[in-house]
């Protein structure tokens, strides 16, 4: 695609829930990478896959958050039994080599708010 | 442990000014630098990119790099109220594991007033 895409642009869960994220990268870019950002806040880091290798996982918060990433495209962020605390929004974003040349897009985002 | 630090502000600066963002960062093995412009509610754009030593402009737009003081800057001459934003400085550290990733500053707010 032309950009970063993220489903859904907006999610209210209740707390406990699981919920799915999901990204799609431009097309060809071959690292993708998940962050969030809590109300006025920096970006945190979460995961980040790159090519066939083993993602880089040091960021995710607890074992309550995993995410995959199939056919080196599309990725999908799952947080089983969400907390308060999960509220935030979640950004993907894709880099063309993987080396950090060249930055990353970022997608618009999943505003997350657990009730 | 790898930081990148930015004053937080908020900067304000009339219209027509220059605006000055600074940003250090903590490891000497870092290559690449980013600065993002980020609008509330709205995710960061990348707007400037700089990998060697000195100045690298684009419109109104000037990065500064200097790696012996581990200290890059943007520069935004005669700011715009559309410039007021918050900006994110993000570093990369070329090597390993963490070959890709981007360690973000937490931000400058920019406030542009006519």
């Amino acid at each position: 695609g032309a950009g970063v895409s993220q489903s859904p642009s907006n999610k209210v869960t209740e707390k406990g829930k699981d919920v799915e994220l999901r990204c799609d990268p431009i097309s060809g870019h071959t690292a993708l990478y998940w962050y969030r950002q809590s109300l006025g806040q920096g970006l945190e880091f979460l995961i980040y896959f790159q090519g066939n290798s083993a993602p880089d996982k040091s960021g995710l918060p607890s074992d309550r958050f995993s995410a995959e990433r199939t056919g080196g495209s599309v990725s999908t962020l799952t947080i089983q039994r969400t907390q308060q605390e999960d509220s935030a929004v979640y950004l993907c974003a894709s880099s063309a080599t993987g080396t950090g040349y060249g930055g990353y897009t970022f997608g618009s985002g999943t505003r997350l708010t657990v009730v | 442990q790898k930081e990148v630090e930015q004053n937080s502000g908020p900067l304000s600066v009339p219209e027509g000014a220059i605006a000055s963002l600074n940003c250090t960062y903590s490891d000497r093995g870092s290559q690449s630098f980013f600065w993002y412009r980020q609008y509330s509610g709205k995710s960061p754009e990348l707007i400037m990119s700089i990998y060697s030593n000195g100045d690298k402009e684009d419109g109104r737009f000037t990065a500064q790099l200097n790696k012996a003081s581990q200290y890059v800057s943007l520069l935004i001459r005669d700011s715009q109220p559309s410039d007021s934003a918050t900006y994110l400085c993000a570093v990369n550290l070329d090597r390993g594991s963490t070959l890709g990733r981007l360690y973000f500053g937490r931000g400058t707010q920019l406030t542009v007033w006519p």
